[in-house]
C-alpha cells in the first residue's frame, strides 16, 4: 500500500482495560507522529519518532500512554487502564526526514465505555 | 509556544463560487512551514497545500491558493470554483523547524458546499 495504515479502524473498550493501536507508516518514511483528535481538545500532538533517536514524548497526557516503534517502521500506541476521557480519534502520520509535509493515516476511533 | 487560530467555525459557499478560509498564527520564529489539511467525513487528513515561510510567493495547487502575509502572521486559503467534493473540515497547521517539528493545528473550519 502507498499510504499510512492504521488498525483497528474502530475500537470499543471498557473503562480500565488496556488498548493497543497500530500504525504502519509509508515505506521509507523515517519520522512517525501520533496525534489525538477529540471534541474538547481539537488536534493535539502525542509523540514523535525519528529514526533511531529517542522519541519525543512531550505530548503524552499521562503515564498511562506509551508508544514504541519496532525496527524503525510499525508503531504501537498503548493506553493502559483506559478512561472515558481517552475517547477520541487517534491519528498517525509519517514523513521523510526533514521533509515538509506529514501524511496521515485514516485514524482509529476509540470509545471507552 | 506557537498557536494557530481559525476564527470561522463554519463557512458555506455556492457550488462554483469562491470561498476564503482564514487562519492566523503566533510565533517568534522566522522560518517555518504552514499547511492546510482537509478532513472529509471519512476522517482521513489530506494535505491540500503547503507554504514555506521564507518564500514570498504564494503557493497554489490547482483550484487552491493561499494568501500568506508573514508580517501579519496570516495564512488564508482560497478555494476557487468550489465543488461538492470540497465539503470537509479544513485545518490550518504550523510546523516549526526546531525540535520534533510537530504540527500545531487550528480549531478547524467546517466548509459546506451548496448545490
Amino acid at each position: 500500500g502507498a499510504g499510512v495504515s492504521q488498525s483497528p479502524s474502530n475500537k470499543v473498550t471498557e473503562k480500565g482495560k488496556d488498548v493497543e493501536l497500530r500504525c504502519d507508516p509509508i515505506s521509507g518514511h523515517t519520522a512517525l507522529y501520533w496525534y489525538r483528535q477529540s471534541l474538547g481538545q481539537g488536534l493535539e500532538f502525542l509523540i514523535y519518532f525519528q529514526g533511531n533517536s529517542a522519541p519525543d514524548k512531550s505530548g503524552l497526557p499521562s503515564d498511562r500512554f506509551s508508544a514504541e516503534r519496532t525496527g524503525g517502521s510499525v508503531s504501537t500506541l498503548t493506553i493502559q487502564r483506559t478512561q472515558q476521557e481517552d475517547s477520541a480519534v487517534y491519528l498517525c502520520a509519517s514523513s521523510l526526514e526533514w521533509a515538509r509535509a506529514q501524511y496521515f493515516g485514516p485514524g482509529t476511533r476509540l470509545l471507552v465505555l | 509556544a506557537q498557536t494557530v487560530t481559525q476564527s470561522q467555525p463554519e463557512m458555506s459557499v455556492q457550488e462554483a463560487e469562491t470561498v476564503t478560509l482564514s487562519c492566523t498564527y503566533d510565533t517568534s520564529e522566522s522560518d517555518y512551514y504552514l499547511f492546510w489539511y482537509k478532513q472529509p467525513p471519512s476522517r482521513q487528513m489530506i494535505l491540500v497545500i503547503r507554504q514555506e515561510a521564507y518564500k514570498q510567493q504564494n503557493a497554489t495547487e490547482n483550484r487552491f491558493s493561499v494568501n500568506f502575509q508573514k508580517a501579519a502572521k496570516s495564512f488564508s486559503l482560497k478555494i476557487s470554483d468550489s465543488q461538492l467534493g470540497d465539503a470537509a473540515m479544513y485545518f490550518c497547521a504550523y510546523r516549526s523547524l526546531q525540535g520534533a517539528q510537530k504540527l500545531v493545528f487550528g480549531q478547524g473550519t467546517r466548509l459546506t458546499i451548496n448545490p
